[in-house]
């Protein structure tokens, strides 16, 4: 088993551009989460999802969106990039509310 | 809502010291788990722990949990630059929520 994949590893936006941030799981798991963690800070919840067709806002939604259409992917998409939303983003996923499993994560910067 | 304090933020120990984090919590607990954060990696399960006074220990690893489920304790013995890393506790977010509310972490640097 791959475990939680997500790509790319690292982006470089602009401000104002879009992009998804993928993230795919292949253990089943009907719980998917993204999170963004600012440098030397906490995980900060931004959606979340119990299923597919389920998603739920977390701590920090503004500015991202999500869809949960199979139980396998859970993708982010950020609509209009701002300098604030430089951070690393991790993706993962549990089944119920056991143990979670990280994604490597996303380096992400918007310049 | 929901709340826990985790501390210290940081803590500085020689090799061969003992270290200890906490996270303490305002309301009773379902469960907590801890996680492991190696620099610049992704967060890693390393235990839940589910009753009121449990305790679990990992190799030099010891796990507790308080006996009113409000507070938890991660104590390393005699730690090793294996060690560095941050450890957050995380615990199920209210109601029917699904998702874990993470502390903000203890960063551990360990001084050879």
């Amino acid at each position: 088993n791959a475990g939680v994949t997500q790509t790319p590893k690292f982006r470089i936006l602009k401000i104002g551009q879009s992009m998804t941030l993928q993230c795919t799981q292949d253990m089943n798991h009907n719980y998917m989460y993204w999170y963004r963690q600012d440098p030397g800070m906490g995980l900060k919840l931004i959606y979340y999802s119990v299923g597919a067709g389920i998603t739920d806002k977390g701590e920090v939604p503004n500015g991202y969106n999500v869809s949960r259409s199979t139980t396998e992917d859970f993708p982010l998409r950020l609509e209009l990039a701002a300098p604030s939303q430089t951070s690393v983003y991790f993706c993962a996923s549990s089944f119920m509310r056991n143990e979670q499993f990280f994604g490597p994560g996303t380096r992400l910067t918007v310049l | 809502g929901q709340q826990v304090m985790q501390i210290p933020q940081y803590q500085h120990v020689q090799e061969g010291e003992d270290f200890t984090t906490y996270c303490n919590s305002s309301t009773t607990l379902s469960n907590i788990q801890w996680y492991k954060q190696r620099p610049g990696g992704h967060p890693v399960f390393l235990i839940q722990l589910v009753k009121s006074g449990e305790v679990k220990k990992q190799k030099r690893l010891t796990f507790q949990f308080g006996e009113a489920k409000k507070n938890s304790s991660l104590h390393i013995t005699a730690t090793q630059t294996t060690d560095v890393g941050t450890y957050f506790c995380a615990f199920p977010g209210g109601g029917s929520q699904g998702n874990l509310i993470f502390g903000k972490g203890t960063k551990l640097s360990v001084k050879p």
